[in-house]
């Protein structure tokens, strides 16, 4: 897994868009991008991935410009049951998954 | 069930007690995981579980702490003699594949919280 740098917290308010940015500047060439969110008492989930260019789902988008060594995840008018962390994970073929400290979001009325 | 379960969602023991946790995977999952969360703090990887096998257990802090997965699929973490600093949520999870890549996730269950008094 590649060394990832996210912000520890960001504050948002109700209908904005929240973008994190995660660096990665020693990805792999195989590597993909992978976030992860944890809601409060619950464990992590798979929200959405990518290898270049954009990836859309219901969820979230992800940005990953060319040179593929920052990512963003972008979550289009937050609500407040977005308040949650958000883990940016790199890498391709490992067996286990490492998170680092995550990046907490909170959302305000 | 569709998604991983986990047995008790609480637990509060007292201090040199045993205590066991159990975690029923994705049927079918291949793999399974067990993790640590302090508060406010990432999950930290305990063990690894491919089968049966026992691939990983670097994370396992002291060896009070094991796990087992004798039929591949339900597995225990036990702690013996608890202690305070084993207070956390203990979080399983299952992925239906070997290793991670493309279109691979983990789904984890929502956790033991133990509290050690």
């Amino acid at each position: 897994l590649a060394k990832t740098t996210q912000p520890i917290s960001m504050d948002s308010y109700e209908g904005q868009e929240v973008n994190i940015t995660c660096s990665h500047n020693n990805i792999a060439t195989n590597d993909y991008i992978t976030w992860y969110q944890q809601f409060p008492s619950q464990g992590p989930r798979f929200i959405i991935q990518g290898y270049k260019t954009k990836v859309t789902n219901e969820v979230a988008s992800l940005f990953i410009p060319a040179d593929r060594k920052s990512s963003t995840l972008s979550l289009p008018r937050v609500s407040l049951s977005d308040t949650a962390v958000y883990y940016c994970l790199v890498g391709t073929g490992f067996q286990k998954l490492v998170f680092g400290t995550g990046t907490r979001l909170l959302v305000s009325p | 069930g569709a998604g991983v379960s986990q047995s008790p969602r609480y637990k509060v023991a007292k201090r040199g007690q045993d205590v066991a946790l159990r975690c029923d995977p994705i049927s079918g999952h291949v793999s399974l995981f067990w993790y640590q969360q302090a508060l406010g703090q990432g999950p930290e990887f305990l063990t690894y579980f491919q089968n049966e096998a026992q691939l990983d257990k670097s994370g396992l802090p002291s060896d009070r702490f094991f796990a087992e997965r004798p039929e591949g699929s339900v597995s225990t973490l036990k702690i013996q003699r608890t202690q305070q600093e084993d207070s956390a949520v203990y979080l399983c999870a299952s992925s239906r594949e070997p290793r991670f890549g493309m279109n691979t996730e983990a789904f984890f269950g929502q956790g033991t919280r133990l509290t050690v008094v």
